[in-house]
């Protein structure tokens, strides 16, 4: 079956330093790819996507991420993190059998150190 | 232009009670759904509509309904609440293709006690 996993649950990084979070997809066909943000008490915020081209999308707040087909991965990084950037992060994938579900992973969570 | 709209925002329900909770979207989307969202958990797809007139289960359908009254608006009913039904609730809409994103609302957080 289809799924996403985010091995991360909690992350703690200090600001300025780097970020990568992990996203492992498992897909029988080419799949669409999708970072959320979700900051405390509000809905989802799409980041970026993948479905085609160049492997390295760039997203929005200065996140970026790279598909990388043999890994079956899609992992989300950024060069300085902000304090703003606290909040849990979701990867997703779809369409999943044909039928427009997204799926999405356990989440991670980020804090950021002062 | 409001996006997703979810009411309530948030509700206490006692065991056995039913309720409705609504979604509406003004972005002539055709496919929404319905997410909940536990600690560890992630968000799982309660059921799906791909479009008008159409609805489909998703990972954890079980003591949910849903009704998709037109384009715009799509329900999702708790007929009898139980306490493994507290959570926090997202209504999703996307419009056709495999590469649109999804508009999530911002929530509604149930308790059932």
């Amino acid at each position: 079956a289809q799924s996403v996993t985010q091995p991360d649950i909690h992350i703690t990084v200090s600001e300025g330093a780097s970020l990568e979070l992990r996203c492992n997809y498992s897909y029988g066909a080419t799949p669409y790819l999708f970072w959320y943000v979700q900051s405390p008490g509000q809905g989802l915020q799409l980041l970026l996507k993948y479905f085609s081209g160049d492997t390295l999308v760039q997203g929005i707040k200065g996140f970026e991420a790279e598909f990388k087909r043999s890994q079956s991965s899609f992992n989300l990084r950024k060069p300085s993190v902000h304090w703003s950037d606290a909040a849990e992060y979701f990867c997703a994938v779809g369409p999943i059998q044909g039928a427009q579900k997204l799926v999405f992973g356990q989440g991670t969570r980020l804090t950021i150190n002062p | 232009n409001a996006g997703v709209t979810q009411t309530p925002k948030f509700q206490v329900l006692k065991t056995g009670q039913s309720m409705t909770l609504q979604c509406a979207q003004d972005m002539n989307h055709n496919s929404m759904y319905w997410y909940r969202q536990d600690p560890g958990m992630g968000l799982r797809l309660i059921y799906y509509s791909a479009s008008e007139g159409t609805t489909d289960k998703g990972e954890v359908p079980n003591g949910y309904n849903v009704s998709r009254l037109n384009k715009r608006e799509f329900s999702l009913r708790l007929e009898s609440a139980a306490p493994s039904q507290t959570s926090v609730y997202f209504c999703a809409s996307r419009k056709q293709g495999a590469s649109a994103e999804a508009f999530f609302g911002q929530g509604t957080r149930l308790t059932v006690v």
